[in-house]
């Protein structure tokens, strides 16, 4: 069964650095997501992307965030100049677009450690 | 503004129970509303997607059910097993068209053998 990937599983950087999470939603969906969850908290979304541009975001989402499709097949999220509350689970998900199944799959996530 | 609340935030119960485990919406004027599991350190997976004009979805042991105009969803989980136990949460868009998900802080289930 296709899924969402994600690389890598564990991230540890310093504060201030940049980052990148990699993501590969399933291979025919049209819709892309970023989502993370802090250590104990609810999943928070953080930007949708459609058609090789923004198409929500939440207003966690500042300048210090960008999201990128280089390819076909890789969405990228990019978090510059880390600071310590950007540890998290970071989440990538996709969805078909295809009407009447809205069901966003998720991908195992990427743990984010900023020291 | 969506909230999602979830009751209880844990539940133990011994193998063979049926059990139910509620959400709660405050905007009602969602198109769907989705179920998905997660264990402990790991991704979320998609467990039931419920349409607005539904009023019941099921999927092996689970049953979602929704009732929009009060703002509620319940999982029913049939037979429990100990490979059920994980935190179980619900999300619904922000809003009507959003493709936003609002998640609840989840049920930590546990199924005791």
């Amino acid at each position: 069964e296709p899924e969402v990937t994600q690389t890598p599983s564990h991230q540890v950087t310093q504060m201030g650095q940049e980052v990148i999470l990699r993501c590969v939603p399933i291979s025919n969906h049209l819709y892309f997501y970023w989502y993370r969850q802090i250590l104990g908290q609810k999943v928070e979304f953080l930007v949708s992307f459609y058609n090789n541009e923004i198409s929500e975001k939440s207003e966690i989402f500042d300048d210090q965030f960008s999201v990128e499709r280089p390819d076909g097949s890789n969405f990228t999220l990019k978090i510059r100049s880390t600071k310590l509350e950007d540890s998290a689970m970071y989440f990538c998900a996709s969805s078909s677009g295809t009407p009447g199944d809205e069901t966003q799959y998720f991908g195992p996530g990427t743990r984010l450690l900023v020291l | 503004k969506q909230e999602v609340t979830q009751i209880p935030a844990a539940l133990s119960v011994p193998e063979g129970e049926n059990l139910v485990l509620n959400c709660s919406f405050t905007d009602s004027a969602i198109y769907n509303l989705q179920w998905f599991r997660q264990d402990p350190g790991k991704g979320l997976t998609s467990l039931l997607l419920i349409q607005s004009s539904q009023r019941e979805q099921t999927s092996g042991r689970l049953n979602a059910s929704l009732d929009k105009s009060s703002g509620r969803s319940t999982l029913y989980i049939a037979a429990s097993q100990p490979g059920d136990s994980a935190t179980y949460l619900c999300a619904v868009p922000r809003e009507g068209g959003s493709e936003k998900l609002v998640f609840g802080k989840g049920t930590k289930l546990t199924v005791n053998p």
